[in-house]
């Protein structure tokens, strides 16, 4: 089984800092691992997603993410933090067995930015 | 390509009543998943389904819960009767039959109110 969990269901940056969203991860199989971002009033967007390859992914807006096996996270950073970034995110899991491909979804992390 | 095309977008209905939420996928794709957010709480898998068969129904809640994609095109979710804790955002994926978790691609989701 697999499960994941977002430390923090809130968290406020001020515009231009560095943001941080933490994602820890279980599974008794190597991970797929994702990010989501859903803003307001719309559906999930993939952020990027680990897939066994580079450990360190660069996705979509500026955000990349570390895949880090000793300590089984997957952390979303953006250097620089912009208003439009104001959205609720989403770390996720999947096993990379073939026909069972199912998401296992943390809680989400609601980010806001201060002007 | 369109993407993948949820509707009603918003649905508030008496508790007891029926309700049927519709998901018509990206065209060629053979996989395609419910999953359901209760509010503050994490995005939880419902079913998959491959082309016209169920695959995985793990995460139905109960029998209230139905949810048929005849022909393997697109699919509904029918809730009957509803009750309150049925209130929440369901989300629609799908995906390319080799891709799984990788390829998915959500709708933007049917809020439902059950009052």
């Amino acid at each position: 089984a697999q499960s994941v969990t977002q430390l923090g269901s809130h968290v406020s940056v001020s515009e231009g800092a560095l943001v941080l969203l933490r994602c820890n991860y279980s599974s008794s199989v190597p991970p797929y691992l994702f990010w989501y971002v859903q803003y307001p009033n719309q559906g999930l967007q993939l952020l990027l997603k680990y897939t066994s390859a580079a450990t360190l992914v660069k996705g979509i807006n500026g955000f990349e993410a570390e895949f880090k096996k000793s300590e089984t996270s997957f952390h979303l950073t953006k250097p620089s933090a912009h208003m439009s970034d104001a959205a609720e995110y989403f770390c996720a899991v999947s096993v990379t067995d073939f026909g069972n491909e199912k998401l296992t979804f943390g809680t989400g992390t609601r980010l806001t930015i201060i002007p | 390509e369109a993407g993948v095309t949820q509707f009603p977008s918003h649905s508030v209905i008496e508790k007891g009543q029926t309700v049927t939420l519709r998901c018509d996928p990206i065209s060629g794709h053979d996989n395609l998943y419910w999953y359901r957010r209760v509010m503050g709480k994490e995005i939880k898998f419902l079913l998959h389904f491959v082309k016209e068969s169920k695959q995985d129904e793990s995460g139905m809640p109960n029998n209230r819960f139905l949810a048929e994609r005849t022909g393997g095109t697109y699919s509904t979710l029918k809730v009957q009767p509803a009750e309150l804790e049925d209130s929440g955002v369901y989300f629609c994926a799908s995906s390319h039959r080799i891709k799984g978790a990788v390829g998915y691609t959500f709708g933007s989701g049917t809020r439902l109110t059950v009052v």
